[in-house]
């Protein structure tokens, strides 16, 4: 059974705070994803990975970093947390060079106080 | 810029049927749904392809107008485990997907 999987459901953290969202899939993906979701706004990517170490921009990475050492696994970084980044994070994957069906991972909801 | 959905949210008795569209304003290579239940992550359901190729669950069905830059998804004789949020993605080649702001499907008996 194919699974991706984050580090927590659940994280509060306050405002400045360094933050890492972790996610770990065990398919052998090449192609990984953070998104956040807010109510009316839907999926938004923020930045994706093709390789390791590569990494791309996605719609929304202002505030946001990654780092992808490994191919199973690709971070998500709040290097200084703010009020307007409390939102659920999900974590995707997909194989292949072109896109393709992706496996979500069931999200972390961050709160930033 | 996102896909537009539409409507944003609809209510069905069990066995109607729905149209959920999906309509974007760049060229697209590619058009994806997925759907979404409360409280869990979202589901693959089908890709369309330009072209006219489709990849997806046998009991889906959908179009993809590549002229007019649209899609829609069709629920016919709806169950109440079609109810969640349905999300439409589109790609104008490459790895990346936009998603529309979504289309929330209740179905009630």
């Amino acid at each position: 059974d194919v699974k991706v999987t984050q580090s927590s459901r659940y994280l509060v953290k306050r405002t400045g705070e360094k933050v890492f969202l972790e996610c770990v899939q065990d398919m052998d993906h090449e192609n990984m994803f953070w998104y956040r979701q807010d109510p009316g706004l839907g999926l938004r990517l923020i930045y994706f990975s093709y390789d390791v170490k590569m990494k791309e921009k996605g719609d929304i990475p202002e505030g946001y970093s990654v780092s992808r050492e490994k191919k199973e696994r690709f971070s998500l970084i709040l290097e200084s947390a703010s009020t307007n980044q409390t939102s659920m994070y999900l974590c995707a994957s997909s194989q292949g060079f072109s896109i393709g069906e992706q496996f979500f991972g069931p999200g972390t909801r961050l709160t930033v106080l | 810029q996102q896909p537009v959905q539409s409507p944003q949210a609809v209510i069905l008795r069990e066995g109607e049927d729905a149209v959920i569209n999906c309509s974007s304003s760049k060229a697209l290579y590619s058009v994806h749904w997925y759907r979404q239940k409360h409280g869990e992550a979202p589901v693959f359901l089908m890709i369309l392809l330009k072209g006219g190729e489709q990849k997806g669950h046998e009991k889906i069905s959908a179009s993809f107008n590549e002229k007019k830059q649209q899609s829609s998804l069709y629920l016919t004789a709806s169950q109440l485990s079609y109810s969640g949020t349905y999300f439409c993605g589109s790609s104008g080649g490459g790895n990346k997907l936009t998603f529309g702001t979504g289309t929330q499907l209740k179905v009630e008996l």
